[in-house]
């Protein structure tokens, strides 16, 4: 299947830091990719979705000022917390679809901790 | 939106038994019903997926039914094994791609 990356897998900052998480296509051309908060036993929770060339849409109840999202090519996507909080930590993922196929890839995962 | 309810949100089965989770959903429009399985730490990975048009779909252990009247769908895992231990969740999406997620189940396979 197709493989999606995210970068770093892990990452610690301090309270009022910004953090940029990347999530790259592979092997395909994605021309939507989707970004997921996971909070620790809890389901995945849609915060935004972008496309190519284009602003991505937020969910209802996501800051777009807080979470920057950027989809400059059809094989990266990248995420900036903004003024990270200690609320702010938990497990994010992206996810990558391509053409006219429903299946999402799902990248390993960012888990951001903030102190 | 879409609102996917998951049933049970814990399962315990001893190896070899049958597992079946329940899902339910509101939108009537979504026509996508993908299944997760999520070990810990990882990224969720597709175990089975299943469209508006089809009532039924199998892959060896694992086969998925949907009820378009009723907007229920459900996951059957047969003759299961420890490593069928996970989180599973189920969603459902519209034409517009986006997922939404049922809360999971946990399932334990007792050897």
């Amino acid at each position: 299947g197709a493989v999606v990356s995210q970068h770093p897998s892990w990452v610690i900052c301090k309270s009022g830091t910004s953090v940029k998480i990347e999530c790259r296509s592979l092997d395909f051309q994605a021309t939507t990719m989707f970004w997921y908060r996971q909070f620790p036993k809890q389901s995945l929770m849609l915060m935004a979705t972008s496309n190519e060339g284009s602003k991505a849409t937020y969910e209802q109840g996501v800051e777009k000022d807080k979470f920057l999202i950027n989809h400059a090519s059809l094989t990266l996507s990248t995420l900036t917390v903004t003024s990270a909080h200690p609320e702010d930590s938990s497990f994010y993922i992206c996810s990558a679809r391509g053409g006219s196929l429903s299946e999402q890839y799902f990248g390993p995962g960012t888990r951001l901790t903030v102190t | 939106g879409e609102n996917v309810e998951q049933h049970p949100s814990t399962l315990s089965v001893q190896e070899g038994d049958s597992a079946v989770i329940k899902c339910t959903y509101s939108d009537s429009a979504s026509n996508y019903f993908p299944w997760y399985k999520q070990e810990l730490g990882k990224r969720p990975q597709l175990i089975i997926d299943i469209r508006s048009n089809v009532g039924e779909k199998k892959d060896q252990r694992i086969a998925v039914t949907l009820n378009k009247t009723a907007k229920h769908f459900s996951l059957h895992i047969t003759e299961t094994q420890p490593e069928d231990s996970a989180v599973y969740f189920c969603a459902a999406s519209r034409g517009d791609y986006k997922l939404s997620f049922g809360a999971g189940t946990t399932v334990t396979v007792r050897a």
